[in-house]
């Protein structure tokens, strides 16, 4: 059974860093892109990253440019995405999923992990 | 890029069938889509995958209620035999493989 276990979230101040991740399961994880995708306050899904599954090329919305960093462990399992230069408007559920098609690049998403909520206030 | 476009709410009766569209951007009709269903204070589930022909692949579990089909640059999710688990946001997704990935806006759907 395929699992996605977020964790990392919080309340932080403007300007600041946190540094999420996404421990999985039940697949075959160094081989499946898997992305970051967020959800404001009765808003709708947003992309935010993504990083492929062999030669790990990495993908960003133009809204986290800059900013933010993705980041896998394949020994581990483990996603991560590495937030900086924080915002209000950053302030959002985030969710990992993983990649349908097998490979380093994108395709859609088959899996969705529960979330982390991240509050960007001061 | 390509763009979609989802009408933001729909109704339906419990036990009748309803249709959601999501529509593409101009020169992108050619493009797969998913569909993921949001039930109120849960994560998002995947649906299916939805190609132009019309052809479409369920993820498991996905109850045979749940159909798929294509017009040109149109994108439907059909929902059979409505429940009242079936309330919630549909959203529609379809990516670029090398660059991003970006979704419709939701349907909210309401099951009267």
């Amino acid at each position: 059974e395929v699992q996605l276990l977020e964790s990392g979230g919080g309340l932080v101040q403007p300007g600041g860093s946190l540094r999420l991740s996404c421990a999985a399961s039940g697949f075959a994880f160094s081989n499946y892109a898997m992305s970051w995708v967020r959800q404001a306050p009765g808003e709708g899904l947003e992309w935010v990253s993504a990083t492929g599954g062999s030669r790990g090329r990495t993908y960003y919305a133009d809204s986290v440019k800059g900013r933010f960093t993705i980041s896998r462990d394949d020994s581990q399992n483990t996603l991560y995405l590495q937030m900086t230069s924080l915002r209000v408007e950053d302030t959002a559920v985030y969710y990992c999923a993983k990649g349908a098609e097998m490979g380093d690049y994108l395709s859609h998403f088959d899996y969705w992990g529960q979330g982390t909520l991240v509050t960007v206030s001061a | 890029q390509p763009a979609l476009t989802q009408s933001s709410s729909a109704s339906a009766s419990l036990g009748s069938s309803v249709r959601l569209t999501c529509t593409l951007s101009s020169g992108h009709s050619n493009y797969i889509i998913a569909w993921h269903q949001q039930q109120p204070g849960k994560a998002p589930r995947y649906l299916m995958k939805l190609e132009r022909s019309g052809r479409y692949n369920k993820g498991n579990g996905v109850p045979d209620r749940f159909s798929g089909s294509s017009s040109g640059a149109d994108r439907y999710l059909t929902i059979s035999n409505l429940q009242s688990e079936d309330e919630g946001d549909y959203y529609c997704e379809t990516w670029d493989s090398n660059t991003h990935v970006v979704f419709g806006g939701g349907t909210q759907l309401t099951v009267l």
